[in-house]
């Protein structure tokens, strides 16, 4: 089992908000970062650091942390958005790098 | 725009070295982190390690006993060797540039990691 903990599902209908949620200890320390992965293609890069957006991702997309909990939101989640979602971070010893297990994000 | 490409075979056979080579294009290989993931067919993506442009290396505990990587800074790549392998080790295998930094707010400081670019994958299956 991951250091990091990610609802398997999720859904939201189009149009509304939907926030996917990572936890783990080592997240009192630390930021996650965020993957978008569509099938048949590799991960991409949606938010790292403190509410930070790569070029040419939606600013609907949007991070943040509380606790030993990390959130990616969707505000006004578009058809496109259904994906599976990674977190990243560091492992409790703070020497590796863990992914969550993966949310897979269903837009209705 | 850096591009990353792997290459290797697709096809191993059981107890046998994997081997797969990534190269990096529009930019230096120096001076960043440079990490292998995997994702076996139907699961999540797990991190194997990363290696910096000087060659030190950090690899997942529970696959450092039979991996070993490797920068090649002429040619712009960086490899992956995994020993002994077996059904488990079939995934698709991705490379990815890896960034890391620490932010301090108020009296506390937090770290992470990114992968910002990535590679398409390559499928690897291990045959018995």
């Amino acid at each position: 089992s991951s250091e990091l903990t990610q609802d398997p599902t999720v859904s939201v209908a189009s149009g509304q908000t939907v926030s996917i949620t990572c936890q783990g200890d080592s997240l009192r320390s630390s930021y996650a970062s965020w993957y978008q992965q569509k099938p048949g293609q590799a991960p991409v890069l949606v938010i790292y650091g403190k509410n930070k957006r790569p070029s040419g991702i939606p600013d609907r997309f949007s991070g943040s942390s509380s606790g030993n909990t990390a959130s990616l939101t969707i505000t006004g989640a578009q058809a496109e958005d259904e994906a599976d979602y990674y977190c990243n971070s560091r492992d409790t010893s703070g020497a590796h790098v863990v992914f969550g297990g993966g949310t897979k994000l269903t837009v209705l | 725009q850096v591009q990353l490409q792997e290459s290797g075979p697709g096809l191993v056979k059981a107890s046998e070295t994997l081997s797969l080579t990534c190269t990096v294009s529009g930019a230096s290989i120096s001076p960043f982190y440079w990490s292998w993931i995997r994702q076996p067919p139907g699961k999540g993506l797990e991190w194997i390690g990363y290696i910096y442009n000087t060659g030190s290396t950090n690899y997942n505990p529970s696959l450092k006993s039979r991996v070993t990587m490797s920068v090649d800074t002429p040619k712009n790549q960086f490899s992956l060797k995994l020993d002994s392998v077996t059904a488990a080790d079939t995934a698709v295998y991705y490379c990815a540039r890896l960034g890391s930094a620490m932010v301090t707010s108020g009296i506390s400081s937090y770290y992470y990691y990114y992968m910002d670019v990535w590679g398409k994958g390559t499928t690897v299956t291990v045959s018995s």
